[in-house]
């Protein structure tokens, strides 16, 4: 089956630079994403990485180790605002056709 | 970006009554939608896909018969909650892609709290 790995919680303060890690489990793996989801709100799309490597996108980065089945969302300089939940997920099947969640992991950001 | 749009936003039901869910693209043609359930604290968890004109491919443990898929046009997908009860309130979100494959993007709905008296 398909399986991810990510912290529950993390805090930082503002200002500050924090990684949030993912590990995976699948088979037919064709990338991994990261999702932003608010208090009461639907998740925001916030990376891809189908290749291994760093994607910069401002203040978000995010990594992919295919051989390590590890990815992570790196956030620079912190606001108040990124306090959120963290999804990564997986795209996987035939195609890429299906995209499995974490359990997703709480960022709070404190002053 | 692209829009995805849900209705209603809320809903409050009476047990054993059924509950429809829209998820319209707005600006794109989406031939494949997913409908994701997201109980307070927890994952998004993926219930079905569903491709234009075709029967919705339902993901192990969600009953098809409970929870019935239409994806009747490019743009619209239905998700009716059929015989609601109280454990099926939840918020329920639907993505579209425009071909569900490879790194194409997921685009998101607002999403749909369901409570069910």
């Amino acid at each position: 089956g398909q399986s991810l790995e990510q912290p529950s919680e993390v805090t930082a303060v503002e200002g500050a630079i924090v990684q949030i890690n993912c590990t995976y489990q699948t088979s037919g793996f064709y990338g991994l994403s990261w999702y932003q989801q608010h208090d009461g709100g639907a998740p925001t799309f916030l990376s891809y990485n189908a290749l291994d490597g760093l994607e910069e996108t401002g203040r978000f980065s995010s990594f992919l180790s295919r051989s390590d089945s590890y990815g992570y969302l790196l956030l620079q300089e912190l606001q108040m605002k990124d306090s959120a939940s963290y999804f990564c997920a997986v795209r996987w099947g035939a195609g890429g056709f299906k995209t499995i969640f974490g359990a997703g992991t709480r960022l709070f950001v404190k002053a | 970006g692209a829009v995805v749009s849900q209705h209603p936003s809320r809903v409050i039901c009476k047990s054993g009554t059924s509950v429809k869910i829209e998820c319209r693209s707005l600006d794109f043609q989406a031939t494949t939608m997913f409908w994701y359930r997201q109980f307070p604290k927890q994952s998004l968890m993926l219930m079905a896909t569903s491709n234009e004109g075709s029967k919705a491919t339902y993901e192990q443990g969600v009953e098809k018969d409970k929870f019935l898929i239409n994806h009747a046009s490019l743009t619209l997908s239905t998700l009716t909650v059929t015989s609601a009860h109280p454990e099926d309130s939840s918020f329920y979100i639907c993505s579209a892609t425009t071909s569900g494959g490879g790194t194409d993007t997921q685009y998101f709905g607002p999403g749909t709290r369901l409570t069910v008296l």
